[in-house]
């Protein structure tokens, strides 16, 4: 165990459905970030929060819309999906003033669009 | 754009011998550099991270920088079947953005 949880583990949507991915972080960081990894492709940067403030869009797509209430929780919102959508998403946490400590994964969340 | 560059792999080792896994960055501001593991289906496992040039050691990993050459390497001596998976290399552009770039990765087999 990381200290860096997420919910669900598995989940199959349609592209007309709304879903949401959350993330908790017990290790006291301040930042928290989304990844996607995709099959035999590097992990992609999606967003990055720091103290809660959005420091980082990596140009995606406006059907992921993510949210960050505070330090510990970060959420990704999902609606419109396609099936190119289909990925591994992993959250991570870090600490320091510029991120550049090392960053800490959660499990994933493995998302199917059908 | 920013690059992290590694051999996909596979690359095989027998048990017991040294592993050595490189990676080439572009971006000569970066400023830290992170090895992670990753086996199938799982997520990535930080193993080792170094900020300045030379060697760092833990355990049966040796990480290696050398910025002037914009190389970092990840050496695994007695390696073990354990150790088969995919190991990330990660680099922090030091821009203050919180953008780390991540390699594509090298699969590793050690045979027993």
């Amino acid at each position: 165990e990381t200290g860096v949880t997420q919910t669900p583990r598995h989940l199959v949507m349609g592209m007309t459905n709304k879903k949401s991915l959350k993330c908790e972080q017990h290790l006291g960081h301040n930042a928290m970030y989304w990844y996607k990894q995709s099959a035999k492709k590097p992990l992609e940067l999606m967003f990055v929060y720091n103290f809660k403030e959005q420091t980082e869009n990596n140009s995606v797509p406006s059907r992921f819309s993510p949210e960050c209430p505070n330090s510990s929780h970060l959420f990704l919102h999902l609606h419109t999906l396609q099936p190119e959508d289909s990925a591994l998403y992993l959250c991570a946490s870090s600490s320091g003033p510029q991120g550049d400590y090392e960053q800490y994964f959660g499990p994933g969340t493995r998302l199917t669009v059908t | 754009q920013k690059e992290v560059e590694q051999n996909s792999g596979p690359l095989s080792v027998p048990e017991g011998a040294i592993a050595s896994l490189n990676c080439t960055y572009s971006d000569r501001g970066s400023q830290s550099f992170f090895w992670y593991r990753q086996y199938s289906g799982k997520s990535p496992e930080l193993i080792m991270f170094i900020y300045s040039n030379g060697d760092k050691e833990d355990g049966r990993f040796t990480a290696q920088l050398n910025k002037a050459s914009q190389y970092v390497s990840l050496l695994i001596r007695d390696s073990q079947p354990s150790d088969s998976a995919t190991y990330l290399c990660a680099v922090n552009i030091g821009t203050g953005g919180f953008k780390t770039i991540f390699g594509a990765g090298t699969r590793l087999f050690v045979k027993a």
